[in-house]
């Protein structure tokens, strides 16, 4: 059984950036594909971005090309969301997410979830 | 990027119900959509991928059609538990979801 622990709430100022972790276990961290899904209060779910370590190669949803980095660190199977220039529209809850494949490389759907990270953006 | 729309937004509906969830989407996208509830404070649960298939320990009232742009949820015989936000996601390159439907009790 795969379980992804997240760390805790962030409150950020405009313009500033946050990083958010999130520990694997149960899977097989090398090869699973971990994504970040983020949800703004009342809205559907947005897929950002995601990484299989193995491969070192991430990809990114359009809209936050050049602002969002995702690293993995395998000593530790956690995986990280650095997302900078932060806006009050970035206030969400953020969740990482297993990823099953199915159109390589971005395609898939999430089978397994973090319990979600609240990134508040406020002056 | 594939928009998906959701219709409707909302239903209430009473336990025992039959309820039908549709899921458009902006441009083909195959037979490449899972489902999904969430309830409150929860996370996303995955209950059908490749538009039709039922992810395990999913209950079997749960089922899913559709290929090209037009999908459906159906939930049968609703029990309390279903009362949720359903959405659906294309699982094509660059994933996104749809706005979701609440289902609430009639």
């Amino acid at each position: 059984q795969v379980q992804l622990v997240q760390s805790g709430a962030e409150v950020k100022k405009p313009g500033s950036s946050v990083r958010v972790s999130c520990k694997a276990s149960g899977g097989t961290f090398r090869t699973d594909a971990l994504t970040w899904v983020r949800q703004a209060p009342g809205q559907g779910p947005e897929w950002m971005g995601g990484i299989i370590p193995m491969f070192g190669v991430t990809n990114y949803a359009h809209r936050f090309q050049g602002r969002l980095t995702i690293t993995a660190d395998e000593s530790t199977n956690t995986v990280y969301m650095e997302l900078r220039r932060l806006g009050s529209e970035d206030t969400a809850i953020y969740y990482c997410a297993r990823g099953v494949v199915t159109v390589p490389p971005v395609g898939g759907y999430f089978d397994f979830w973090g319990q979600g990270t609240l990134v508040t953006v406020s002056s | 990027d594939i928009q998906m729309t959701q219709s409707p937004s909302s239903v209430s509906a009473s336990v025992g119900d039959r309820v039908t969830i549709t899921c458009r989407a902006s441009q083909s996208t195959s037979t490449w959509l899972a489902w999904y509830q969430q309830k409150p404070g929860k996370a996303p649960k995955v209950l059908i991928y490749d538009a039709s298939s039922l992810q395990n320990g999913v209950p079997s009232r749960f089922s899913g059609s559709g290929s090209g742009t037009d999908f459906t949820l159906t939930i049968s015989n609703l029990q309390p538990e279903d009362f949720a936000t359903y959405y659906c996601q294309h699982t094509n390159s660059f994933p996104t979801f749809g706005g979701g439907t609440k289902v609430e009790i009639k």
